[in-house]
């Protein structure tokens, strides 16, 4: 049982290249989150789903799309990444109810150059 | 507009018991209060949560007041391995958690 993995862990992109952050969980939960965390900040919500083939905004998705094909499954994608994107990416997943945890991911170091 | 408000830093003497604040004045009847915590270069992680009543579980405790505008993560006995980032979160509409900028605890041997 691994819980939450993100591939890649380190990427350092050029401005205006594209890449796709992947996110798995093997605990068969409904909902799963992308967030970015930059320095010495909280994390943010960019996007979330709350099950296989949905996906909604969160608080800042401008600059990236996601897709929730595979229930186990949640991308996160760049298609023109900026110096601005430059971050801490953490995945998460949870149960369907509203008190439920959140389980998250060891996060992928982004550098956008 | 935050949503939850909690002190920067605070520091805690090992074995004694710490006290991290949190208001959020403008919670609504259904918002969950949650409480995770972030460890360095790690993703944060479950601490624990309440609705209304105080919660006791093996990590801490977590104290509520009467009208649901702050509350109080409870470490009974602070330990090195408690040093970390406490984030008070509101778990608003039921899909998204609002992170503040959290209380960064440093545990003095």
């Amino acid at each position: 049982n691994a819980g939450v993995t993100q591939t890649p862990k380190f990427r350092v992109l050029k401005t205006g290249q594209s890449m796709t952050l992947l996110c798995a969980q093997d605990m068969n939960h409904e909902y799963m989150y992308w967030y970015r965390q930059d320095p010495g900040m909280g994390l943010r919500l960019i996007h979330y789903s709350v099950g296989e083939g949905t996906t909604a905004k969160g608080e800042v998705p401008d600059g990236y799309n996601v897709s929730r094909l595979k229930k186990q499954n949640f991308l996160l994608g760049l298609e023109s990444a900026a110096p601005s994107q430059t971050s801490v990416y953490f995945c998460a997943s949870s149960q369907e109810t509203s008190w439920d945890t959140q389980y998250f991911g060891p996060g992928t170091r982004l550098t956008v150059l | 507009d935050a949503k939850t408000t909690q002190p920067n830093s605070m520091e805690s003497n090992e074995e004694e018991p710490v006290h991290l604040p949190c208001n959020h004045s403008t919670i609504s009847g259904t918002d969950y209060i949650h409480w995770y915590r972030q460890l360095p270069s790690q993703g944060p992680e479950y601490v624990i949560h309440g609705l209304t009543s105080n919660v006791n579980n093996r990590m801490a405790s977590l104290a509520i007041a009467e009208d649901r505008k702050s509350s109080t993560l409870i470490l009974h006995r602070a330990t090195l391995r408690d040093a970390a980032v406490y984030y008070c979160i509101l778990r608003v509409g039921g899909n998204q958690f609002y992170f503040g900028t959290g209380t960064s605890l440093t545990v003095i041997p």
